[in-house]
């Protein structure tokens, strides 16, 4: 069956312009997690989303980060006004719940230059 | 507080040597805990997982690992390395509402 999928695969773009990274979680999961992996760097919890409730956004690192999930399915990150900083992979994972195995993405690879 | 130490950044094996990634939690609750294996420019997939049914948990790929609660250990090996083996790996323990991820091991199979 379809696994994630995550589009853009490359995102090049200039500091200071806003980028939208899409996830399309496995068909049914209510968990959908975003991870930001900088070059040899383990993965840097974002957002959580569970179901309905509100999502977990205790990772994001600053108020130009925000995600949305709607109808439960299909995620959107968005970052503006993007730092060199930012340059990284961005992974999504979606999973059946808390707890169970997470099934990921191949990642949007994003550089800002 | 909820912690997972991968012990080695990097792991150097010689082909059809057995392979020791090696990996300590620390939680207050009785969590699930996984490896993932990260191929270059690919997203993790899952090797195996423990969710307290058995002690010793078979994987994809002849991994294992042993869930030792009194060492709070979650160590993976394999018999025999393979070149394909060569990837980054994560433990992983999520107790409740957290995900939390190892820094990873770097496994390097020589020829």
């Amino acid at each position: 069956g379809a696994g994630v999928s995550q589009s853009p695969s490359n995102k090049v773009t200039e500091k200071g312009k806003d980028v939208e990274l899409r996830c399309d979680p496995i068909s049914g999961h209510t968990a959908l997690y975003w991870y930001r992996q900088s070059l040899g760097q383990g993965l840097e919890f974002l957002i959580y989303f569970q179901g309905n409730s509100a999502p977990d956004k205790s990772g994001l690192p600053s108020d130009r980060f925000s995600a949305e999930r709607t109808g439960g399915s299909v995620s959107t990150l968005t970052i503006q006004r993007t730092q060199q900083e930012d340059s990284a992979v961005y992974l999504c994972a979606s999973s059946s719940g808390h707890g169970k195995p997470q099934h990921f993405g191949d990642g949007t690879r994003l550089s800002i230059l | 507080a909820q912690s997972v130490t991968q012990l080695d950044s990097h792991v150097s094996v010689s082909e059809g040597t057995p392979v020791l990634l090696r990996c300590n939690y620390s939680s207050s609750y009785s969590p699930s805990l996984f490896w993932y294996v990260q191929h270059p420019n690919k997203g993790l997939q899952l090797l195996l997982k423990y969710t307290s049914a058995a002690t010793l948990v078979k994987g994809i790929n002849g991994f294992e690992a042993e869930f030792k609660k009194s060492e709070t250990s979650f160590h993976l090996t394999k018999p025999s390395a393979h070149m394909s083996d060569a990837a980054e790996y994560f433990c992983v323990v999520t107790p409740p509402f957290k995900t939390i991820f190892g820094a990873g091991t770097r496994l390097f199979v020589k020829a």
